[in-house]
């Protein structure tokens, strides 16, 4: 049982230039987050989805887009990247019903665009 | 939307003492306030969590107590250790509807000095 799984841990993007975000989870959670950390600023909420086949913005969306064909994978996708998306980029999880409330949070990917 | 304000940025204290991180929220709608610990360079971990319906939760040396008239709710670390220091970023949500997001607090580093 592996969690939430993001990849890559790192990378150094130009100007510009596209990536994909991977996330993946193994627990069967409806609902998966994807939020970024700006150095000594909390998380803000780039998108969610409910379920497969539904996505919502968040608070920061613009040069982002996500997907989410599977339960399992929810792929965020930076076109055009820009030097202002330098930040640490957290998948998270959560199970549906009021029961189990808590994210699990994956371990990162921190990224910088020069 | 939501919006949390938590106070202070950094705090300091000697190994022992008590800290205090305090957290205001807007919507009062939000019935659902999570603390997370991120130590340097890890992903957020849950500490302790309160629902609306409860007015303070503890749990070993943390407790968390929640004022839903002032919309405030407030983390406490009693006898605190080394292995404390860390950042820690409280959060609202409203669990039913709204896809449950996690607006979080821009954080406190906490540090504890021998």
């Amino acid at each position: 049982n592996a969690g939430v799984t993001q990849t890559p841990k790192f990378r150094i993007l130009k100007i510009g230039q596209s990536m994909t975000l991977q996330c993946t989870q193994d627990m069967n959670h409806n609902y998966m987050y994807w939020y970024r950390q700006d150095p000594g600023m909390g998380l803000k909420l780039i998108y969610y989805s409910v379920g497969a086949g539904i996505t919502d913005k968040g608070e920061v969306p613009n040069g982002y887009n996500v997907s989410r064909s599977t339960t399992e994978d929810f792929p965020l996708r930076l076109e055009l990247a820009a030097p202002s998306q330098t930040s640490v980029y957290f998948c998270a999880t959560r199970p549906l019903g009021e029961s189990r409330w808590s994210y699990t949070f994956g371990s990162g990917t921190r990224l910088t665009v020069v | 939307g939501e919006n949390v304000e938590q106070h202070p940025s950094t705090l300091s204290v000697q190994e022992g003492d008590s800290a205090v991180i305090k957290c205001t929220y807007s919507d009062s709608a939000s019935n659902y306030f999570p603390w997370y610990k991120q130590e340097l360079g890890k992903r957020p971990q849950l500490i302790i969590d309160i629902r609306s319906n409860v007015g303070e939760k503890k749990d070993q040396r943390i407790a968390v107590t929640l004022n839903k008239t002032a919309k405030h709710f407030s983390l406490h670390i009693t006898e605190t250790q080394p292995e404390d220091s860390a950042v820690y970023f409280c959060a609202a949500s409203i669990l039913t509807g709204g896809g449950n997001k996690l607006t979080f607090g821009t954080g406190t580093q906490l540090k504890v000095e021998l």
